[in-house]
């Protein structure tokens, strides 16, 4: 499975955007780029998947470098709620490919 | 999105007992489960991978005889801790994947302690 390299942390102020970066330089053509999050205690949380192009949903978007050896994951308004560790996970593009977890960016978030 | 359930939330045993842990699919058939392992301020270690009806495929370094899995049906699976140690205690998630999918769905983790 390709690795990941993500910052170890990052702080937000309430209600700003926060762009989550992912470098993947090892990722192959049919490698789907994932992001969870795991909020303290829980297990973690789908947020967004992507190949090449970037990707909206009600909880976040996924902006894909056009060489796909990087990631940005965008909240767009963060919320103390967001709070969280967010993984940046590669997946083969079939359904054989495990989920391995790296160490994730650590995001806090101001009031 | 799809639910993961496990059974239970947490558990406490005794050193030298078995634990089972379940896992549910609510509302999908996993045909493929994830068991991973979490210690404190760690990420997640993936322990084995198993498909319905097969045996699980463990990672290096995880006993398979210690830790059972059992994937019986496309909508359960379980992990037994069996002589359960100390340093056994972790925070145990599964994850569920449909028929065809990408990336997966986790359960809430259980909280085993063993004293």
């Amino acid at each position: 499975d390709a690795k990941t390299t993500q910052p170890n942390s990052m702080e937000s102020n309430e209600e700003e955007p926060v762009h989550l970066p992912c470098n993947h330089s090892t990722i192959s053509g049919t490698d789907y780029i994932h992001w969870y999050r795991q909020l303290p205690s829980q297990g973690p949380e789908y947020v967004i998947h992507g190949l090449t192009s970037n990707v909206n949903n009600r909880m976040a978007s996924l902006a894909i470098a056009e060489d796909r050896k990087s990631s940005t994951l965008i909240l767009h308004r963060a919320t103390l709620r967001d709070a969280a560790v967010y993984y940046c996970i590669l997946n083969y593009g079939g359904s054989q490919g495990n989920l391995i977890f790296g160490k994730g960016t650590k995001l806090s978030v101001k009031p | 999105g799809a639910v993961v359930s496990q059974h239970p939330s947490w558990v406490i045993c005794k050193s030298g007992t078995s634990v089972k842990i379940e896992c549910r699919s609510l509302d999908f058939q996993a045909t493929t489960m994830f068991w991973y392992r979490q210690f404190p301020k760690q990420s997640l270690m993936l322990m084995a991978t198993s498909n319905e009806g097969s045996k699980a495929t463990y990672e290096q370094g995880v006993e398979k005889d210690k830790f059972l899995i059992n994937h019986a049906s496309l909508t359960l699976s379980t992990l037994t801790v069996t002589s359960a140690h100390p340093e056994d205690s972790s925070f145990y998630i599964c994850s569920g994947r449909k028929t065809g999918g990408r990336g997966a769905f986790f359960g809430q983790g259980t909280r085993l302690t063993v004293v």
